[in-house]
């Protein structure tokens, strides 16, 4: 059974359109994560929910929007994308808090052209 | 603020041999610590966590790091690496604090030569 789930796993798309991407975690964690892994490897968080509620919202242009419709789920909508948004896109899930080991998805590889 | 820093972008070793990644984190009280390892087009795997106790803990796939308070280090250590170890290796630190977030370093390329 996969623990955090992604899909799609890769995404291509044209400057302008708007795209989600969903997660699923069945561990029964608490909290869950939006991260953002840029070309240079570099890991940076988004956002991070409990229980439903926004916790953490780092800068993020307001053209990301995470929705989450249960505490399983944590989706992440993103308006207008631009060539900047290319990224591998990670979800995270942890027990509690954001200081327990957060178990990661596969990732979404997000290509805008 | 909290910071990791991994000061190594690339190492290459032999397999066979023993292996020591560099992590120095900056956190201004009793942090978290975690080795991640990510596979090429993979996620990131949990290898190992410091929370309080014991300094030198036990990771899986062999792997082991150790928490210095004084270096503010958390070096990870593995006597012998296999080939299928070639992967990026992440440090990151957390605070007690629930809505403390991780912090990430920049990552360690590890290659394994034969």
């Amino acid at each position: 059974d996969t623990a955090v789930s992604q899909t799609p796993k890769y995404l291509v798309t044209q400057m302008g359109n708007d795209k989600s991407i969903k997660c699923e975690q069945n561990l029964g964690h608490d909290t869950m994560y939006w991260y953002k892994q840029d070309s240079k490897k570099f890991l940076k968080i988004m956002f991070s929910y409990n229980n439903k509620e926004l916790i953490i919202n780092e800068t993020v242009p307001n053209r990301f929007s995470p929705k989450s419709p249960d505490k399983a789920h944590l989706n992440l909508h993103i308006n207008s994308l631009e060539l900047g948004d290319s990224a591998v896109y990670f979800c995270a899930s942890s027990p509690r808090g954001d200081s327990y080991p957060q178990y990661f998805g596969p990732g979404t590889r997000l290509l805008v052209l | 603020a909290q910071s990791v820093t991994q000061p190594d972008i690339h190492i290459t070793v032999s397999e066979g041999a023993s292996l020591e990644l560099r992590c120095n984190y900056s956190y201004g009280a009793t942090p978290y610590l975690f080795w991640y390892v990510q596979s090429p087009g993979q996620g990131l795997q949990l290898l190992l966590k410091y929370f309080s106790g014991d300094t030198l803990v036990q990771g899986i796939k062999g792997f082991e790091a150790e928490f210095k308070r004084s270096q503010s280090s958390f070096n990870l250590r593995k006597p012998s690496v296999h080939w299928s170890d070639a992967a990026e290796y992440f440090c990151a630190v957390g605070g007690q604090s629930g809505n403390t977030p991780l912090v990430f370093g920049k990552g360690t390329r590890l290659s394994v030569i034969a």
